[in-house]
């Protein structure tokens, strides 16, 4: 298995919900991280969790809460979110933590109205 | 010094030509510099990569180009297809600190 499944592929939310999105792996890969990319832009790392714990936290509000249940595993908790967070939300996954290699999800397409 | 320079933002190609990208770093820690190419609705993928010991490396039609004293590197596509239409970005990291810093993107459209 070389992929990086993320579900849901599409979410549309109001800005009182809550949810979450899911990011799996099955490669060994022992780093993962949370990606946002806005149309025409690069993504922005957004969170890295190497070994499971979180390594890098690139000030993203509270409104996003990321977790990392195990090592195959990543969730993107979502409440309270505003119209300008719609965006694509990335998951990837490397051997360890350090750029090499990356493996990218197809990503959640995120509307929030 | 994180930052890496991508050139040009859009490129308009026709089938069979040559695709040309540009990019350009500052921090000489950087000691991978990979390519992704995506497309519409799809996460990037890594197209090919690089590390600064080597000058050229190539994987079928995709070849990069690297600089190390102009610290720069390129992405040539021979034989472009209307296939490669796609928004491709460079990126640089080192060894440590988990962070993959991009480029700003090229889209690529190969008319036919």
């Amino acid at each position: 298995d070389t992929e990086v499944t993320q579900t849901p592929k599409h979410l549309v939310m109001g800005m009182t919900n809550k949810k979450s999105l899911k990011c799996e792996q099955h490669m060994g890969h022992r780093a993962m991280y949370w990606y946002k990319q806005k149309a025409k832009k690069p993504p922005e790392l957004m969170f890295v969790y190497s070994y499971e714990k979180l390594s890098i936290n690139e000030s993203v509000p509270s409104r996003f809460s990321p977790e990392c249940p195990n090592s195959s595993l990543l969730n993107l908790h979502l409440h309270a979110l505003q119209p300008e967070d719609s965006a694509l939300y990335l998951c990837a996954s490397s051997l360890r933590d350090g750029g090499y290699g990356y493996t990218f999800g197809s990503g959640t397409r995120l509307t929030v109205v | 010094q994180q930052q890496v320079k991508q050139s040009p933002q859009s490129l308009i190609v026709q089938k069979g030509g040559i695709s040309i990208i540009n990019c350009a770093y500052e921090n000489t820690a950087f000691d991978y510099f990979p390519w992704y190419q995506q497309f519409p609705g799809k996460g990037p993928a890594l197209l090919i990569a690089i590390r600064p010991d080597v000058s050229e490396k190539k994987e079928g039609r995709f070849t990069i180009s690297f600089n190390k004293s102009a610290k720069q590197f390129s992405l040539h596509i021979m034989d472009s297809q209307p296939g490669d239409s796609a928004t491709y970005f460079c990126a640089a990291s080192y060894n440590q600190g988990g962070k993959l810093i991009f480029g700003q993107g090229t889209e690529l459209s190969v008319k036919p």
